[in-house]
């Protein structure tokens, strides 16, 4: 069974840079599949931050891209998203998920959520 | 950007009673590939979201047989046959993009048990 858990700081200061790790069991994290970051806050909703895979290849909503840098640690069985230059707009909750099938097997795209991160930015 | 626009944002539903939530895209979602990339979410309070269809209306398993999910092009329409207490949550639809690799969410149905 397939396992996602956030980690990292709750609380960021302004224009500082958000760090967040997402550990994955029961599944190879060397696989066909790409990893994602979600977040979800009142003002926005639902917002897909990008995917990452373990070739070292990411990509990212345009949105955010120059502010966005995610990687897979495969030795460590995780993979991690690096958020700089901060503001209150990215108070969040930040979700990892299992994401897009590089094989064409949709069947287990998003099927797979962590519980949820919450990162206030605050001073 | 493809924008998508649930309706209605808020689903007050007898027990027992059907509910539908419709889901329009700004452009047409089917891929090159010949797939429609709709995905549908239930999220409870306090819980991460929990995906119920990917491709429009292919349900996960432990999905009650009361979901369907169907539509096509840029409608999309998500319905439980008989609402029951424990489908209280927000759902979302999403649709995804191959390429360029982009993902976005619908703004949110809330449903709860008038």
């Amino acid at each position: 069974q397939v396992q996602l858990q956030e980690s990292g700081p709750g609380l960021v200061k302004p224009s500082g840079t958000l760090f967040l790790t997402c550990a994955v069991s029961g599944v190879s994290i060397s696989g066909t599949k790409w990893w994602s970051w979600v977040r979800q806050s009142p003002d926005k909703g639902l917002e897909w931050i990008g995917e990452t895979y373990h070739s070292g290849t990411s990509n990212y909503n345009p949105s955010l891209k120059s502010r966005v840098t995610m990687s897979v640690d495969k030795s460590r069985r995780h993979f991690t998203l690096r958020l700089s230059s901060v503001t209150a707009a990215d108070t969040a909750i930040y979700y990892c998920a299992r994401g897009t099938s590089d094989d064409g097997d949709s069947t287990s795209e998003f099927d797979a959520w962590g519980q949820g991160t919450t990162v206030i930015v605050s001073s | 950007d493809v924008v998508l626009t649930q309706s209605p944002l808020s689903l007050p539903v007898t027990l027992g009673q059907p509910a539908s939530i419709s889901c329009r895209s700004s452009q047409s979602l089917l891929s090159s590939d010949g797939d429609t990339y709709l995905y549908w979410f239930q999220q409870r309070p306090g819980q991460s979201p929990r995906r119920l269809f990917y491709k429009v209306s292919k349900r996960d398993s432990g999905v009650p047989d009361r979901f369907s999910g169907s539509g096509s092009g840029t409608n999309f329409t998500l319905r439980i046959s008989r609402v029951e207490a424990e489908d209280i949550g927000i759902y979302y639809c999403m649709q995804g993009t191959r390429w360029p690799p982009m993902y976005t969410f619908g703004q949110g149905t809330k449903l709860d048990i008038k």
